[in-house]
């Protein structure tokens, strides 16, 4: 399977806690975005990296959010210090920027649903 | 500022009715990018289609088609004969163009379509 994958697809934990997530975008693909879908919602931008750059942050991702691309290649999402607010399905997209212009087509991941107790 | 409004929350047809999923966008950039995203019961997110700002033309992919208006800054989405299978989430997003630019995507609130047998 080439498509993005995120790991763990599930996670509970209590509240305080720290959890991080794992995005594999597609391999060729130079950009990667983290987005939040909280339930009857449309997905909200979160982060975007094109490579190992973190270009642009929005201003949902609060200080206890971060996140890295290490090498351009998966990245992960923790957020420290967890809150009941933070329940949420957090998906991941790539794309390329290389072939057909800047401003492909994103493909997403299946998504993590994070369940904070 | 950009924003995306989807004014159907739910639609419920018959099968073998013909459905429009209305999307009305706002942004004040020249250069756009629109898209229309699937999102089935099993969570993931799939692409349909992108039409840039420059693009009017009308697009028909099978039992699928698109008009956009830039005139009423629409982009609706009909889907002709729909079948059980068409039942899901459907969002509208955009992405703004021009150098620069992220392409994170903005997306509506989105629109559950039941389809009956």
């Amino acid at each position: 399977d080439t498509g993005v994958s995120q790991n763990p697809r599930h996670k509970i934990t209590k509240r305080g806690q720290n959890v991080t997530f794992r995005c594999d975008p597609i391999s060729e693909h130079n950009r990667l975005y983290w987005y939040r879908q909280t339930l009857g919602q449309g997905p909200e931008f979160l982060t975007y990296f094109q490579n190992e750059a973190q270009l642009e942050k929005s201003r949902l991702l609060s200080d206890r959010f971060s996140a890295e691309r290490p090498k351009g290649s998966f990245s992960t999402l923790e957020i420290q210090r967890t809150e009941q607010g933070d329940s949420a399905m957090y998906l991941c997209a790539s794309s390329s920027s290389e072939y057909t212009g800047p401003y492909n087509e994103q493909f997403f991941g299946p998504g993590t649903r994070l369940t904070v107790l | 500022a950009q924003k995306v409004t989807q004014a159907q929350t739910e639609i419920s047809v018959v099968e073998k009715e013909d459905v429009t999923l209305d999307c009305v966008y706002e942004t004040r950039d020249t250069t756009y990018y629109l898209f229309w995203y699937k999102q089935p019961p099993s969570g993931e997110l799939v692409f349909l289609i992108r039409r840039n700002s420059f693009d009017e033309q009308n697009e028909i992919s099978g039992r699928y088609s698109w008009n956009f208006q830039k005139s009423t800054s629409s982009f609706n989405f009909t889907i002709t004969a729909s079948q059980v299978v068409d039942s899901a989430v459907y969002f509208c997003a955009l992405s703004g163009g021009g150098s620069g630019n992220t392409g994170k995507l903005i997306f509506g609130q989105g629109t559950t379509l039941q389809v009956k047998p």
